[in-house]
């Protein structure tokens, strides 16, 4: 499975919009981009995903770039209880190689 | 039931001494996977467990660990002869297919 790469923190403030970068560059054709964020003391939580198109769900928006070499994921208007840890993963979408591998992600963390 | 069921959800236990984890995943879900969080640290998969195929094994750090799913519904994780770092939150997550992970709270375990 391709690689991520995402900053080790961020910071938004309350009521504004979180924007959180990935960059995935080795991302294949059959590779799908998914989010998950794990807050403190849970266990992850799955928030989305997409192959090349944007997705939007109930949660948040995933903006794919065109070329696929990275995605942003949008939290339209940050609360305090999206402060977690995010994790950008990639996969194949083959079902002979389910495994999701997690890599360190971004920890967020909402400002009042 | 509504969500992925493990139990205990703490485990104390000396160094030495066998260990079994349990997951009850949601109802329907074909696949089945294990994973650990060290404290402060990213999740670590170990097995995988797919309808009537044989898993994959691959992330099992030692021969001490092993798992079993039994009836393709719940599944036991086993720790023999356990070592202090072996300490870390296990993780158990369900999928019907394959695109979404619905992870429990997990169980955590100290080897003291």
């Amino acid at each position: 499975d391709a690689k991520t790469t995402q900053p080790p923190s961020m910071d938004c403030a309350e009521g504004r919009a979180a924007n959180l970068p990935c960059n995935h560059s080795t991302i294949s054709g059959n590779e799908y981009v998914y989010w998950y964020r794990q807050i403190h003391s849970q266990g992850p939580q799955y928030i989305i995903h997409g192959l090349k198109n944007n997705e939007t769900n109930e949660m948040a928006s995933l903006i794919i770039t065109e070329d696929r070499k990275s995605s942003t994921l949008i939290l339209p208007h940050a609360t305090l209880r999206d402060t977690a840890v995010y994790y950008c993963i990639v996969r194949a979408a083959n079902f002979g190689n389910e495994k999701l591998t997690f890599g360190t992600g971004t920890r967020l963390t909402i400002i009042p | 039931g509504a969500g992925v069921s493990q139990s205990p959800s703490n485990k104390v236990t000396e160094k030495g001494k066998d260990v079994e984890l349990r997951c009850d995943p949601i109802s329907g879900h074909t696949a089945l996977y294990w994973y650990r969080q060290s404290l402060g640290q990213g999740l670590e998969f170990l097995i995988y467990f797919q309808g009537n195929s044989a898993p994959d094994k691959s992330g099992l750090p030692s021969d001490r660990f092993s798992a079993e799913r039994t009836g393709g519904s719940v599944s036991t994780l086993t720790i023999q002869r356990t070592q202090q770092e072996d300490s870390a939150v296990y993780l158990c997550a369900s999928s019907f297919d394959g695109y979404g992970y619905t992870f429990g709270s997990g169980t955590r375990l100290t080897v003291v």
